[in-house]
């Protein structure tokens, strides 16, 4: 079974530039989570989808940030203007039945 | 509030030495309990989940948990740890179907030969 997939695996951007996350959940997931993990820190939820609904965002901060799941399958995240506090690693995961199955996540840093 | 508290940020163990990572949470419905392991530049690995039932539980790479719902308390341990157990250990709390985990903030593990 193929795990969860994420490009880019490393990001390097200037501040108030764009950049665009993707990620291929395991088949036959439906949901499907982005988080945020600032370096010492543990994840961060960011968003949640339910197929191609939205089930959290609640701690997305949504002037700069956004993420659609088109098909409910592929999810992609955007954030426009970065800023220096957005370096991080962006984990996607997905889950069957509560348990969440990581990918390698993407590493962001933003100068 | 839900919330996930890993009281060591760091722990330094000698190879062969046994271990144990603490792990208390706060969680207003049936907790389901995860410990997740993640090595340098890798994403999260799961060692092991308890959903009901035994509260012992086994998991990989020769990990077991303990579910004490009075302490509200779900500690990893590992009777003689191997230097490749050295990484970043996270406890999770969550629900079954679809809720958002709650993520500690993790126990650095550092094997000394």
């Amino acid at each position: 079974e193929a795990g969860v997939a994420q490009s880019p695996r490393y990001k390097i951007i200037e501040k108030r530039q764009s950049v665009a996350f993707w990620c291929n959940p395991i088949s036959g997931h439906a949901t499907l989570y982005w988080y945020q993990q600032i370096l010492g820190q543990g994840p961060k939820l960011l968003i949640q989808f339910q197929n191609n609904g939205v089930v959290d965002d609640s701690q997305l901060p949504k002037d700069r940030f956004s993420a659609e799941r088109l098909k409910g399958v592929d999810s992609t995240l955007k954030i426009q203007p970065a800023k220096l506090e957005d370096s991080a690693v962006y984990l996607c995961a997905s889950s069957l039945e509560g348990e969440q199955y990581f990918g390698p996540g993407t590493r962001l840093t933003v100068t | 509030a839900q919330s996930v508290t890993q009281p060591d940020i760091h722990i330094t163990v000698s190879e062969g030495a046994s271990l144990e990572l603490r792990c208390n949470y706060s969680y207003g419905a049936t907790p389901y309990l995860f410990w997740y392991v993640q090595s340098p530049g890798q994403g999260l690995q799961l060692l092991l989940k308890y959903f009901s039932g035994d509260t012992l539980v086994q998991g990989i790479k020769g990990f077991e948990a303990e579910f004490k719902r009075s302490q509200s308390s779900f500690n990893l341990r590992k009777p003689s740890v191997h230097w490749s157990d050295a990484a970043e250990y996270f406890c999770a709390v969550g629900a079954i179907f679809g809720d958002q985990f709650y993520f500690g903030t993790g126990t650095s593990l550092t094997v000394i030969p």
